[in-house]
């Protein structure tokens, strides 16, 4: 099956940091790809991963680890705009075509 | 930028009923999809298809039909409806792997069934 997880909620302040955890255990793997996706619209891509290591974008960066079925997405100086959920999803490999999402993480970032 | 538009934005109706919901992209995609959107489940697959005519199923088809009739346009069917349908459902659009790594999402349509 295709199983990926991530905790529900996370809560950080403006101007620090917050880290975004996926885990995965599927059949296969093709990448795995971060979404941000604001109340009442669509996900929007962020990024996306497939070799082990950290991947700088700017703001964010995301880390893979496949031996351990793990990525982290890593923002930095915090927003207050940056409240938001984050979704992890992986492509499987017997359905390279397929993105198995995770259930989301609500990151609320305070003043 | 990719555009993939659905209709309609909301949709009420009552169980039993018959519901087409449509998505339509501009972006030469291969791939579509349909996903439904709920709390504490996340985005599950519901249908998607390659190509005009073809369709496979998802991990939720239970209660949906989903047509395919060009490579632009996608259609989901609910032909008698439930309350458990009641949900947030996004069509999508792609062509992973050959020319971008992600997905294109329509708006979303939001469903209620009372």
């Amino acid at each position: 099956g295709q199983g990926v997880e991530q905790p529900a909620k996370l809560m950080s302040v403006e101007g620090t940091f917050a880290r975004v955890n996926c885990t995965y255990s599927t059949s296969g793997f093709n990448g795995l790809s971060w979404y941000q996706q604001r109340e009442g619209q669509a996900p929007v891509f962020l990024s996306y991963v497939v070799l082990d290591g950290l991947k700088d974008s700017g703001h964010f960066s995301t880390f893979l680890s496949r031996s351990n079925g793990y990525s982290y997405l890593l923002l930095t100086e915090l927003q207050i705009k940056d409240s938001a959920s984050y979704l992890c999803a992986v492509r499987g490999g017997s359905n390279y075509n397929v993105l198995y999402f995770g259930s989301g993480t609500k990151l609320t970032v305070e003043p | 930028e990719a555009a993939v538009t659905q209709s309609p934005r909301n949709k009420v109706t009552v169980t039993g009923g018959n519901v087409t919901l449509s998505c339509r992209q501009t972006n030469s995609h291969n791939y579509m999809y349909w996903y439904r959107q709920d709390t504490g489940h996340g985005l599950r697959l519901i249908h998607y298809s390659y190509g005009a005519g073809n369709l496979q199923i998802g991990d939720v088809p239970d209660g949906y039909k989903a047509t395919r009739t060009t490579q632009e346009d996608f259609f989901l069917l609910l032909e008698l409806a439930s309350p458990s349908q009641t949900s947030l459902y996004f069509c999508a659009s792609s062509d992973l792997g050959i020319s971008n790594e992600r997905l294109f999402f329509g708006h979303g349509t939001k469903l209620s069934v009372l």
